[in-house]
């Protein structure tokens, strides 16, 4: 079974310092990896997605995250957070084998302060 | 307009109560999918639909049911609401065509049982 682990719930920076936002996965198979962004009264948005193309991904806002197979790792970075990263971000772990089900992690928070 | 559209946005309700939660999505994606999100717990799925002949139950279906009106709707119904169903609801939806499962949120309805 695939599940997802965040490492920290809850993660403080201030403006301008790097983001880094933990997850590790496990999976029997090659997992397709997501990092997912809630803002405030919001619903989830998409961020970025790995799906084997590149280890590197880029997503929207400056994020980016690597995917590191020997540490089962997917962490999201960004060099340098604005206020406007606050938010919940959540790391979701889908198999290509085919199940279609993306079990997601708890979460971490982060506050960016000025 | 939204993609995703959940309505109502906010519901109180009292214990006993029945109550629906209406999903619908213009995106034309075939998967539509409930979960609820309890802080510190992340999202955990509830039901999901892969076809309007296919429901599934998910990781916490029990006190919840389903119906698939349509492609584009999907209801979620509490049919004897207790206060621990208190929690902010999501639908979401996917396209089976896409190979790595992205999927894509409502704004959420947030549900109060009293």
């Amino acid at each position: 079974a695939q599940s997802v682990t965040q490492l920290g719930s809850h993660v403080s920076v201030s403006e301008g310092a790097l983001v880094l936002l933990r997850c590790n996965y496990s999976s029997s198979v090659p997992p397709y990896l997501f990092w997912y962004v809630q803002y405030p009264n919001q619903g989830l948005q998409l961020l970025l997605k790995y799906t084997s193309a590149a280890t590197l991904v880029k997503g929207i806002n400056g994020f980016e995250a690597e995917f590191k197979k020997s540490e089962t790792s997917f962490h999201l970075t960004k060099p340098s957070a604005h206020m406007s990263d606050a938010a919940e971000y959540f790391c979701a772990v889908s198999d290509q084998g085919g199940s279609e089900k993306l079990v997601f992690g708890k979460g971490t928070k982060l506050t960016v302060n000025p | 307009d939204a993609d995703v559209t959940q309505t109502p946005r906010n519901r109180i309700t009292k214990t006993g109560k029945r109550i629906m939660l209406e999903c619908s999505q213009t995106k034309g994606h075939d998967r539509m999918y409930w979960y609820r999100q309890d802080p510190g717990l992340g999202l955990r799925l509830i039901y999901y639909s892969f076809d309007v002949k296919d429901i599934n139950k998910g990781e916490i279906s029990d006190g919840y049911s389903v119906s698939r009106q349509a492609q584009a709707k999907f209801s979620l119904s509490l049919e004897s609401a207790i206060p621990n169903q208190t929690a902010l609801y999501f639908c979401a939806t996917s396209d089976s065509n896409r190979v790595w499962n992205e999927q894509y949120f409502g704004p959420g309805t947030r549900l109060t049982v009293t």
